[in-house]
């Protein structure tokens, strides 16, 4: 079956350890995000990535970072750089311009 | 950059009632516009979309939504709602580079 596979599901981590989401779509789909959802705040963009290699930030790019070395991968780094890590973490990915985001099923950070 | 603004975080209606859940945008070129849904603890679902052409939108289980340039809206309707509907619901609009979501709505259908 063709989707987005993210994981973990559920993450608990110390205060100032490095956290990396994994994410993997097989959509062939070219463009992938990252969102972080807060209650009450929607989804907020973290970062995008339209193509291979390259990779943009969002509104909340501070103590994240990305890599997209292979089209299939978007993976997500929380850094002890970011303030306040303890939010759902939902991936997705389109196949570009104005078409839909397909979503994974979330990774829920925990920092203790 | 485009944005969104929901206006209603909660809106509970009775079973069988009709439903509105309001969204605005803002966008200085050209946007598409899309209604989510999401079920707890579960991604993002498309409900519906508007690209180009008719400006009423419909999804297969009851919903539509009416693209109004003029009033920069895209608000969501059901005539009908089940105690299935209940969810939360988030419209989102693109420039055709990044997406941007409204802070959503989150809509409980009482028996």
């Amino acid at each position: 079956d063709g989707g987005i596979t993210q994981s973990p599901k559920y993450l608990f981590r110390k205060e100032g350890q490095n956290v990396t989401l994994s994410c993997e779509q097989n959509l062939n789909h070219d463009a992938m995000y990252w969102y972080r959802q807060d209650p009450g705040q929607g989804l907020r963009l973290i970062y995008y990535s339209q193509i291979v290699n390259d990779f943009q930030k969002g509104d909340i790019a501070e103590g994240y970072s990305v890599s997209r070395e292979k089209k299939e991968s978007f993976p997500l780094t929380v850094t002890s750089a970011q303030k306040n890590p303890t939010a759902f973490y939902l991936c997705a990915s389109s196949i570009g311009g104005a078409g839909e985001l397909f979503f994974g099923e979330g990774s829920r950070l925990t920092v203790l | 950059a485009q944005s969104v603004t929901q206006l209603d975080s909660q809106v509970p209606v009775f079973e069988e009632a009709p439903v509105e859940l309001r969204c605005n945008y803002s966008s200085s070129v050209s946007v598409y516009l899309f209604w989510y849904v999401q079920y707890p603890n579960q991604g993002l679902q498309l409900l519906l979309k508007y690209l180009s052409g008719s400006t009423l939108v419909e999804s297969i289980n009851g919903f539509e939504a009416e693209f109004n340039k003029s009033q920069t809206s895209f608000h969501l309707r059901k005539p009908s709602v089940h105690i299935s509907d209940t969810a939360e619901y988030f419209c989102a609009v693109t420039d055709g580079t990044d997406m941007r979501f409204g802070a959503g709505t989150r809509l409980t259908v009482k028996p």
